[in-house]
């Protein structure tokens, strides 16, 4: 598999629990990023990764939401204490660069849903 | 900052038809870039064409084509000879140079289109 991948597709949760979401980018890709879907709306941008370091976590809704990628690939969004506003489709892309004009690659993102 | 609007929810086109969705966006960067997206009913967002805001040429790929007005600020998607595959939700997006921040996709909310056999 030569795209971005991420785990689980679907996530149910109930009000209160901590969810982990994890992202596969494509091999090599230096930059990551996290965005969020809405239901009936564009993804919005989370944050940002250049290898291991966190560029940008502007988007992050609240401190209830935690990401990291310790070894510059594989990298996991957190949510805690998940809340019915969190349901969403979390989007995971990657890039060779990040500059302007590179092209991002979208995994097939994850389902949450909060019960 | 920037804002892209998509003012069009859903569109019908007939297949074998063209189809023109629109897009309007405002930015202050001089240097940006804007995209166009699918997204079908799997989830994956899927790239289509780009246009950089100095290019001088209108973006073509395959039979999709991007009619740039700079002075409007638009940036509409037309899709040559429509397919059933072509349903789907389709995305506009753009990057600029504001704060450094330009690796940062900004999105509108997507217009469905339906194929109609």
């Amino acid at each position: 598999g030569a795209g971005v991948s991420q785990s689980p597709r679907y996530k149910v949760a109930k009000r209160g629990q901590d969810v982990a979401l994890r992202c596969d980018p494509i091999s090599g890709h230096v930059s990551l990023f996290w965005y969020q879907q809405a239901l009936g709306q564009g993804p919005e941008f989370l944050t940002y990764f250049q290898n291991e370091a966190q560029l940008d976590k502007s988007g992050l809704p609240s401190d209830r939401f935690f990401a990291e990628r310790p070894e510059g690939s594989v990298s996991t969004l957190k949510i805690q204490r998940t809340q019915q506003e969190d349901s969403a489709v979390y989007l995971c892309a990657s890039s060779t660069t990040g500059d302007l004009f590179d092209e991002q690659f979208f995994g097939p993102g994850t389902r949450l849903t909060v019960l | 900052a920037q804002k892209i609007t998509q003012t069009q929810p859903g569109m019908f086109v007939q297949e074998k038809e063209a189809v023109t969705l629109d897009c309007t966006y405002d930015t202050s960067d001089p240097s940006y870039g804007l995209f166009w997206y699918k997204q079908p009913s799997s989830g994956e967002m899927i790239f289509l064409i780009y246009q950089g805001s100095y290019d001088q040429q209108n973006a073509t790929e395959g039979r999709y084509s991007l009619n740039f007005q700079k002075a409007r600020k638009s940036a509409n998607l037309v899709i040559s000879a429509s397919q059933l595959g072509d349903s789907a939700m389709y995305f506009c997006a753009m990057r600029g140079m504001s704060g450094g921040s330009n690796y940062k996709l900004t999105f509108g909310k997507g217009t469905l289109l339906t194929v109609n056999p």
